[in-house]
């Protein structure tokens, strides 16, 4: 089972910050968050990841909460070709370490 | 990042026959990839893991003699659907990842497969 929760749905106005938060209580210390967002019909894209640390890159920032119980993607200003499906993931361990993925966040950007 | 390919892109086949898809890892070597289902309005399901060199590891539910994967290199696995049936059809998405599984390295998604069955 996936092990985060994030809002099914969300807009936001074209030009302004997309807050998209992510709540995963039962992460493990080494469980790194990871963010994928899939465009209608592709494979999801790799967005960002992290473990503790605010992490910030060309695509977004990573904001997570000093408990770690929970953490928020930020598109500092979000596009219409921002409009997708939004995942979260906590990594499964105990080896291969895989990927399931929750319902998401479909994120609307408003012209 | 990364890239993975997949081909083909869509493919319409019969019901009954059978049907190969290709997973590529273009830049690096895949130790491990991922093979997903997608049907429309809903998240990915895992379908299986499969490492390099060895059987794939088929998550509950999955039928194991139905969704055929091979990972024989370290840069293509592939999925074989048999005997497809109408209900099989569905988006397939495999994914990628380089190195030993540890937590902080990531994978790369293939740009999915489009299977339909008639």
């Amino acid at each position: 089972d996936a092990k985060t929760t994030q809002p099914p749905s969300m807009d936001c106005a074209e030009g302004r910050a997309a807050n998209l938060p992510c709540n995963h209580s039962t992460i493990s210390g080494n469980e790194y968050v990871y963010w994928y967002r899939q465009i209608h019909s592709q494979g999801p894209q790799y967005i960002i990841h992290g473990l503790k640390n605010n992490e910030t890159n060309e695509m977004a920032s990573l904001i997570i909460t000093e408990d770690r119980k929970s953490s928020t993607l930020i598109l500092p200003h979000a596009t219409l070709r921002d409009t997708a499906v939004y995942y979260c993931i906590v990594r499964v361990g105990g080896g291969t370490y895989k990927y399931i993925f929750g319902t998401g966040t479909r994120l609307k950007v408003l012209a | 990042g990364a890239v993975v390919s997949q081909h083909p892109s869509w493919v319409i086949c019969k019901s009954g026959t059978s049907v190969k898809i290709e997973c590529r890892s273009l830049d690096f070597q895949a130790t491990t990839m991922f093979w997903y289902r997608q049907f429309p309005k809903q998240s990915l399901m895992l379908m299986a893991t499969s490492n390099e060199g060895s059987k794939a590891t088929y998550e509950q539910g999955v039928e194991k003699d139905k969704f055929l994967i091979n990972h024989a290199s370290l840069t293509l696995s592939t999925l074989t659907v048999t005997s497809a049936h109408p209900e099989d059809s569905s988006f397939y998405i495999c994914s990628a990842r380089s190195g030993t599984a540890s937590p902080g390295n990531t994978i790369y998604f293939g740009e999915g497969s489009w299977l339909t069955v008639v």
